[in-house]
């Protein structure tokens, strides 16, 4: 597709439920990022694949937060047993490249985010 | 550590007059800086960035900011604010070291411009 995808747009669950939210990112793009953005604040980093694997998932908050990406193409991030404070815009992105201690100026495309409300 | 601080949380100005968005940042590293721009409903897009060439950086949409060392800053400027330029504003720093780093972007909180008419 022409950008990064991400679905559901908008989620409701309970406290307490799991969910998964998807992201699709730009075709050939080796790096997958995560962030999340609460009210009021910038995102904040998640999790990153650099292909299949997690190369850096020091921005998972707690072990309820799992992300996978199996193919090194879709993404999916699950959260288990969700919590009201989990209710933010979780963000996905992608970049050509990637890469830890690498060009950290390489340009990363957004998704428009996916908006999780805990009740 | 590396941080970005953002002097505004709103900014407000007139059409057709100059917009100025302050950002300071700390960084242990000569940084990578960033501006994104976020438009409601829409993905964050990037503005422009800084990574060690010509201090003054230019980008989309006629925006331009200047890395500023001895003031640890780089704030954004617009000559001439439009009514698109309306939306939220992120500076950014990236974070240039390995496994156990805090990902490669780090965000300021934002700085909501509002563009009267």
């Amino acid at each position: 597709g022409a950008g990064v995808s991400q679905t559901p747009s908008n989620k409701v669950t309970e406290k307490g439920k799991y969910v998964e939210l998807r992201c699709d990112p730009i075709s050939g793009h080796t790096a997958l990022y995560w962030y999340r953005q609460s009210l009021g604040q910038g995102p904040e980093f998640l999790i990153y694949f650099q292909g299949t694997g997690a190369a850096d998932d020091s921005g998972l908050p707690n072990d309820r937060f799992f992300a996978v990406r199996p193919e090194g193409s879709v993404s999916t991030l699950k959260i288990q047993r969700t919590e009201r404070g989990d209710s933010a815009v979780y963000l996905c992105a992608s970049s050509l490249r990637g890469g830890q201690g690498f060009a950290t100026n390489e340009k990363l495309f957004f998704g428009s985010g996916t908006q999780l409300s805990v009740l | 550590a590396q941080s970005v601080t953002q002097l505004d949380s709103h900014v407000s100005v007139s059409e057709g007059t100059p917009v100025l968005l302050r950002c300071n940042y700390s960084s242990s590293y000569s940084p990578s800086l960033f501006w994104y721009v976020q438009h409601p409903n829409k993905g964050l897009q990037l503005l422009l960035k800084y990574t060690s060439a010509a201090t003054l950086v230019k980008g989309i949409n006629g925006f331009e900011a200047e890395f500023k060392k001895s003031e640890t800053s780089f704030h954004l400027t617009k000559p001439s604010a439009h009514m698109s330029d309306a939306a939220e504003y992120f500076c950014v720093v990236s974070v240039s070291l390995g496994r156990g780093s805090q990902g490669n972007l780090i965000f300021g909180k934002g700085t909501k411009l509002s563009v009267k008419p």
